[in-house]
């Protein structure tokens, strides 16, 4: 069974601060994603990763994949209050064709202050 | 806005009753998923459908049953409520093949007194 784990599941960050959420899961796979949530809302895709040694960036963020090291890491550069939220990752079971059935992370409730 | 459409957004019934929530996939999206986010068990697979057929399981109780219909959009009906089938409930879809990315809906709120 695939299991998914991140860490820090909260974290408490100074704004400007730099700061990385590690997701680590237990067996093969080479689709990971990274979500995020704000209270109550839904969850919107932030990162597609689909092969070892993927690294994408958008703003103040950057998610790479390690498929040998079962790791995926986000990156959080300068943060600002805006990037408050909850960030999950989730990872696609290996095998067979339906590759939106996703095992979640706990979520990272991240909150950044001045 | 994800494009993807999800009806109630909130819903508050009793235990023992039977509630269907529906959701309407992006446009030209074939696949349709259904999550449960709750604060014991976080976001969890339920099911998927694809052009109508079921394409995978997860953990979906045998009380909740799903399908989707020719015009592509999904319902998922919950019966027999208790009071732990309160969650958020996500309708995602995504093109069938591609990266496997997911867009969600904004959910359907479940309360169950």
């Amino acid at each position: 069974e695939l299991k998914v784990e991140q860490n820090p599941l909260f974290l408490s960050m100074q704004e400007g601060k730099n700061y990385t959420i590690y997701c680590n899961y237990s067996t093969t796979s080479d689709r990971l994603y990274w979500y995020r949530q704000d209270p109550g809302k839904s969850l919107e895709s932030l990162f597609v990763l689909l092969s070892n040694g993927a690294v994408k960036q958008e703003g103040r963020l950057m998610a790479s994949l390690d498929t040998k090291a079962r790791l995926s890491t986000l990156h959080i550069t300068a943060a600002v209050h805006d990037l408050s939220a909850t960030y999950f990752c989730a990872v696609a079971n290996a095998g067979g064709t339906s590759y939106g059935k996703l095992t979640f992370g706990q979520g990272t409730i991240l909150t950044v202050h001045p | 806005d994800s494009g993807v459409t999800q009806t109630p957004k909130h819903l508050i019934t009793a235990t023992g009753q039977r509630v269907t929530l529906r959701c309407s996939p992006r446009s030209g999206d074939l696949s349709v998923y259904w999550y449960q986010q709750s604060l014991d068990q976080g976001l969890q697979f339920l099911i998927q459908y694809y052009n109508g057929e079921e394409r995978a399981k997860g953990n979906i109780l045998e009380r909740f049953s799903a399908q989707q219909f020719p015009d592509l959009h999904s319902e998922l009906n919950l019966s027999s409520l208790e009071l732990g089938d309160s969650a958020l409930y996500f309708c995602a879809s995504s093109v069938f093949v591609a990266t496997g990315e997911l867009f969600f809906g904004e959910g359907s709120r479940l309360t169950v007194l």
